[in-house]
C-alpha cells in the first residue's frame, strides 16, 4: 500500500527555524517526484515546488523561491520542507504529494499533513 | 505563471441534482495536464480526474471532465451526500503546477 507518512504538528515562534518531513513507503521513492502543498486556514491549495528524489533536483514556485528549501533522503525514502526563519504567516496545513507519471503528473497520493503554527 | 480561475465559487445544490464546475485558464493548458481534486473537511485532497476527462482509480463515473480551449469543465451527474465537498483543479507546465481557488459545492 502506497503511504506518504508526514511528521506531527508543530508550535513555533517567529523567528525559529523548522524542518517538516515525509516518508513514502509502498513504492520505489525515487520514481515519483514529490511536491509540497501549503493550505492556509479555510483557503485553498497552494503549490510551494518539488523535488525529484533521484537526484535531489528541485523547482520551486516564485512564490515560495527563497523562502523555502524542499530536500529528499532517497537512502530512507523521506522528502523534506524547511524553514530558516519561520514567520506568523507560514502558519497553515502542509501537505507533501506524490506525483505519477501515470496520471499525467497530477498528484496521486498525499500525506495527512503537517499542521504549522507560528505564534509568539 | 498560468493562473485557474474556478466558478463559481459557491455551488448549493440538493442531493440527486447535476452540479457543473468550471476552470478557466488565462493561457493555453495542454489538456493533458489538467486534473480536478475533492477535499473534504478536515482530510487531504483526492484525485478525482487527470488528463482533463480520465477518471482516477475508484472515482465513480457520475464524475466527468471535460475541456474545450482554455475551458475545463468538471460535471457530477447526480449528487450523492458524500460529494459536498470543495473541489480544486490544477494544471502543470513547465516543471511547475497551479491550482484554481476552489468551488465549494454546499447542501442547498
Amino acid at each position: 500500500e502506497v503511504q506518504l507518512v508526514q511528521s506531527g504538528a508543530e508550535v513555533k515562534k517567529p523567528g525559529e527555524s523548522l524542518r517538516i518531513s515525509c516518508k513514502g513507503s509502498g513504492y520505489s521513492f525515487t520514481s515519483y517526484w514529490i511536491s509540497w502543498v501549503r493550505q492556509m486556514p479555510g483557503k485553498g491549495l497552494e503549490w510551494m515546488g518539488r523535488i525529484d528524489p533521484t537526484d535531489s533536483y528541485t523547482n520551486y514556485s516564485p512564490s515560495f523561491q527563497g523562502h523555502v528549501t524542499i530536500s529528499a533522503d532517497k537512502s530512507i525514502s523521506t522528502a523534506y520542507l524547511q524553514w530558516s526563519s519561520l514567520k506568523a504567516s507560514d502558519t497553515a496545513m502542509y501537505y507533501c504529494a506524490r506525483h505519477s507519471y501515470t496520471s499525467s503528473w497530477s498528484i496521486d497520493y498525499w500525506g495527512q499533513g503537517t499542521l504549522v503554527t507560528v505564534s509568539s | 505563471e498560468i493562473v485557474l480561475t474556478q466558478s463559481p465559487g459557491t455551488l448549493s445544490l440538493s442531493p440527486g441534482e447535476r452540479a457543473t464546475l468550471s476552470c478557466r485558464a488565462s493561457q493555453s493548458v495542454s489538456s493533458s495536464y489538467l486534473a480536478w481534486y475533492q477535499q473534504k473537511p478536515g482530510q487531504a485532497p483526492r484525485l478525482l480526474i487527470y488528463g482533463a476527462s480520465s477518471r482516477a482509480t475508484g472515482i465513480p463515473d457520475r464524475f466527468s471532465g471535460s475541456a474545450s480551449g482554455t475551458d475545463f469543465t468538471l460535471t457530477i451527474s447526480r449528487l450523492e451526500p458524500e460529494d459536498f465537498a470543495v473541489y480544486y483543479c490544477q494544471q502543470y507546465g513547465s516543471s511547475s503546477w497551479t491550482f484554481g481557488q476552489g468551488t465549494k459545492v454546499e447542501f442547498k
